[in-house]
């Protein structure tokens, strides 16, 4: 079946510092949608990213990220984090729309002075 | 995009005893999804809900255990059965109106 993998349990960085969470996933479907969640403490998740074209850099609120087909990777970055970026962030895959996507599991941002 | 909100936020029960967790869309909406979360940790799709048909259910939840009913195109229920300490977690109900999916506030609860 599908899957998404996410390789760092933890990213711990100083504000300022650039960040890069990575994903990478499975799936048996030529075009997958991709999408980066984040969840801040006591909150639900919210999109961050999404992405469905190949080779195309997606932006949003500082982050950014590349759908890589190739590599079948979606790896998140941001150029500076800051202390508001500490929380937990879900990169997750559908293959169609309409249905309910499938979550890796998870990377905790903490950002410290 | 679709609001949906859930009831209640957060319930302590027994064991044993069964609980109702509700979800209301301010929208139509084709298909409802459940979504366990123990403590910062990853989101489990438990099962997807359309109206006026039996959920489908993930591997490893069943519909004994947690019921799901769908009566129309903008409310659900999830049902816990038995409830036991390992039930103890955040549930989420969400919906996917187009790319996007949204979720609900989240129920957390606790089973003593």
């Amino acid at each position: 079946g599908d899957s998404v993998t996410q390789t760092e349990g933890l990213v711990t960085l100083t504000e300022g510092l650039p960040v890069m969470l990575n994903c990478t996933y499975q799936t048996i479907y030529s075009n997958p949608f991709l999408f980066w969640y984040v969840q801040h403490l006591n909150e639900s998740p919210r999109l961050l990213l999404k992405s469905f074209t190949d080779n195309k850099r997606t932006e949003h609120q500082g982050f950014h990220a590349t759908l890589h087909k190739s590599s079948s990777s979606f790896h998140l970055q941001k150029s500076s984090a800051q202390l508001s970026d500490s929380a937990l962030y879900y990169c997750a895959l559908s293959r169609q729309g309409g249905r309910a996507l499938i979550f890796g599991t998870g990377t905790t941002v903490s950002v410290s002075p | 995009s679709v609001l949906l909100y859930q009831k209640p936020n957060r319930d302590i029960c027994q064991s044993g005893t069964s609980l109702k967790i509700q979800c209301v869309a301010d929208s139509q909406v084709v298909s409802m999804f459940w979504y366990q979360q123990f403590q910062e940790q990853s989101l489990m799709l438990m099962a997807t809900a359309n109206e006026g048909s039996e959920a489908t259910y993930e591997s490893g939840f069943t519909k004994d255990k947690f019921p799901i009913s769908r009566p129309n195109l903008t409310f659900s229920t999830l049902t816990v059965n038995n409830a036991r300490p390992g039930d103890s977690s955040i549930y989420f109900c969400s919906s996917r109106p187009r790319d996007t999916q949204y979720f609900g506030p989240g129920t957390r609860l606790l089973v003593l």
